[in-house]
């Protein structure tokens, strides 16, 4: 079964730093692009960033939000994806989800959707 | 970054009720949009990429439309499991940019 599961959220003070990791089974984590995604309570959801695979040089993308603040790394041969987050604010408290974003190829041409998403860990940031 | 504009936000209807949901891009995204479910507690579900291409497993009851800046999610015929909120996504370019949410209601 395909899976993920995210771990490390937790309550920190304005100004520190936490990292979240996620553990991914049932697939080939190496070949796939992985992404975090936030949600802070009551809102919608906010891409956070992505990582691509070693084919593409393990490259990142940011959201303007977090650029500078996080980094998103992975360490293919423990199936795990992490993003460490620093300089955390009030805006930053979030249910954070990582998922997995596939190459797909419709029609000729190749998207990356988020497919397959854990349950979410929970940063709290409050002094 | 690319904006994306989600309305309503909110609606109410009925199970069997025909719901169009639209999401409407701030430049011309292609046909790069995605669409997701998700309920209270729980992680987002794919349901359309590609704009229009259904994900395996999903009902045909839902079907996905538009291109350029305009896009549509419609559920055919609303049934008891489909009451969630539900997001579009551009994926044209960086960084990836969600649509506000359309919470779906039982009227």
């Amino acid at each position: 079964e395909v899976q993920l599961g995210e771990s490390g959220g937790n309550l920190v003070q304005p100004g520190g730093s936490l990292r979240l990791s996620c553990a991914a089974s049932g697939f080939i984590f190496s070949d796939h692009y992985m992404d975090w995604v936030r949600q802070a309570p009551g809102k919608g959801l906010e891409w956070v960033g992505r990582i691509r695979n070693k084919a593409n040089s393990y490259t990142t993308e940011y959201a303007a939000s977090v650029k500078g603040r996080f980094t998103i790394s992975r360490d293919d041969s423990k199936n795990s994806l992490y993003l460490q987050m620093s300089s955390l604010q009030t805006e930053d408290t979030a249910v954070y989800y990582c998922a997995r974003a596939p190459r797909m190829a419709v029609a000729g041409i190749v998207y990356y959707y988020m497919d397959v998403w854990g349950k979410g860990t929970t940063v709290t940031v409050s002094s | 970054a690319i904006q994306m504009t989600q309305s309503p936000s909110s609606l109410s209807a009925s199970v069997g009720d025909r719901v169009t949901i639209t999401c409407r891009a701030s430049q011309d995204i292609r046909n790069d949009l995605g669409w997701y479910q998700q309920k209270p507690g729980k992680a987002p579900k794919l349901l359309i990429s590609a704009a229009s291409s259904l994900q395996g497993g999903v009902p045909s009851r839902f079907s996905g439309s538009g291109s350029g800046t305009d896009f549509t999610l419609t559920i055919s015929s609303l049934q008891p499991e489909d009451f969630a909120t539900y997001y579009c996504l551009q994926d044209f370019n960086y960084p990836l940019t969600f649509g506000g949410g359309t919470k779906v209601d039982i009227k």
